[in-house]
């Protein structure tokens, strides 16, 4: 595709509830990240995959994240027993190896 | 001290003025230094990408990188209603990105 997709665009969910946010990169890029956005606050980093294998998970904020990556394309970020606090865009961003990051619409997520 | 601190506005402007914003940081070790701009309900889109310092030139853009100073500034001359948007600057080493808050600007006509 011409540039990094994500799904859905908005997702509302109640307290407790698992959620699942996709992320389709730029065809041929090696490397995918995810960031979270509040409002008003920065773009905080919460990991990173070259290829299917993510070398730095530092940024997940608990246990509930997670993420995987398959076939070096296609990422899913999974939120288990969803919290308010856990309430913000999810952006995801691709690369070519370490090169400029690329950044998708982003998932917009309400935990009710 | 945050690794990256940007003054998040909100900076309010009249159409055709000369907008400055600014970034310090505290990390030496940075590279490579980028502005996002970033509409809203929108993901951030590259805007200036340097890696040395001094300045850089894109049409009404103009990224200034002082090492020296830990400071980098994005200059936009003669602005207009389409530039209002959000404003993040990024710096990384290899792929350890990080952002500013974002400076939230608005050009009126």
């Amino acid at each position: 595709g011409a540039g990094v997709s994500q799904s859905p665009s908005n997702k509302v969910t109640e307290k407790g509830k698992d959620v699942e946010l996709r992320c389709d990169p730029i065809s041929g890029h090696t490397a995918l990240y995810w960031y979270r956005q509040s409002l008003g606050q920065g773009l905080e980093f919460l990991i990173y995959f070259q290829g299917n294998s993510a070398p730095d998970k530092s940024g997940l904020p608990s246990d509930r994240f997670s993420a995987e990556r398959t076939g070096g394309s296609v990422s899913t970020l999974t939120i288990q027993r969803t919290q308010q606090e856990d309430s913000a865009v999810y952006l995801c961003a691709s690369s070519f190896l370490t090169d400029t990051q690329y950044f998708g619409p982003g998932t917009r997520l309400t935990v009710l | 001290q945050k690794e990256v601190e940007q003054d998040p506005g909100p900076l309010s402007v009249p159409e055709g003025a000369i907008v400055s914003l600014n970034c310090t940081y505290s990390n030496s070790a940075f590279q490579y230094f980028m502005w996002y701009r970033q509409y809203s309900r929108k993901g951030p889109e590259l805007l200036m990408y340097t890696y040395s310092s001094g300045n850089k030139e894109d049409g009404r853009f103009t990224a200034q990188v002082d090492k020296s100073s830990k400071y980098i500034s994005l200059f936009i001359r003669d602005s207009q209603p389409s530039d209002s948007a959000t404003y993040l600057c990024a710096m990384r080493i290899n792929n350890d990105m990080r952002f500013g808050a974002g400076t939230r600007l608005t050009v009126k006509p």
